[in-house]
């Protein structure tokens, strides 16, 4: 069975300052991974995903994450977060031979808030 | 194109009755997914429906159960309600595996 691990359920930042958001799963098969963003008060939209490639994919809006195998890692990395940043970030994994289904496995949540 | 839309936004029920839960996803969309959200099990999956056959089916109890129509609307219903049931309910529709566009979830309190 997959499991999906977020070690920090919340993380205060200030404005302009790096932020890592971290994300362990495991999976005992091949895996996707994606990072989902919930804004205060809006629905869960897709942040970024990994599929295959390479391990460092990036996302329109400033963040990245990298997949470490050996690490069973995909964290969450931006340089410089703003007031606008400010929401709950939500690591997931499927495995890459359900035959095309959607299931996904979620962590618990981030909530990350960026002070003035 | 319109987004995934779900109805209603919000719902009280009572202990003991059952409900139905509306989905329509984006146009063009074959497969939808259920989940349920709340603050002490985070996002669990529910099921997920491609073509009208249910691909994949998470850890609910025969309680919990759905359909999807030609047209790829879905339904989930959900029998004998408990107070555990209470939650965020969200739909997603997919067309690249792993992008869920998911719609804005319809919020059901059981009293």
């Amino acid at each position: 069975a997959q499991s999906v691990t977020q070690l920090d359920s919340q993380v205060p930042v200030f404005e302009e300052a790096p932020v890592e958001l971290r994300c362990n799963y495991s999976s005992s098969v091949s895996v996707y991974l994606f990072w989902y963003v919930q804004y205060p008060n809006q629905g869960l939209q897709l942040l970024l995903k990994y599929l295959s490639g390479s391990t460092l994919v990036e996302s329109i809006n400033g963040f990245e994450a990298e997949f470490n195998k050996s690490q069973t890692s995909f964290h969450l990395r931006k340089p410089s977060v703003h007031i606008s940043d400010t929401a709950e970030y939500f690591c997931a994994v499927s495995h890459t031979s359900q035959g095309g289904s959607e299931k996904l496995v979620f962590g618990k949540g981030t909530k990350l808030t960026v002070n003035p | 194109k319109a987004g995934v839309t779900q109805t209603p936004r919000y719902l009280i029920k009572t202990r003991g009755q059952q409900v139905t839960l509306s989905c329509s996803p984006i146009s063009g969309h074959r497969s939808v997914s259920w989940y349920q959200q709340t603050p002490g099990q985070g996002l669990q999956f529910l099921f997920e429906y491609f073509s009208e056959t249910q691909r994949n089916k998470g850890n609910f109890p025969g309680r919990f159960s759905g359909r999807q129509f030609s047209n790829s609307r879905s339904e989930m219903n959900v029998s004998t309600l408990e107070l555990g049931d209470s939650a965020l309910y969200l739909c997603a529709s997919s067309l690249v595996p792993g992008t869920l566009n998911f719609g804005p979830g319809t919020r059901l309190t059981v009293t």
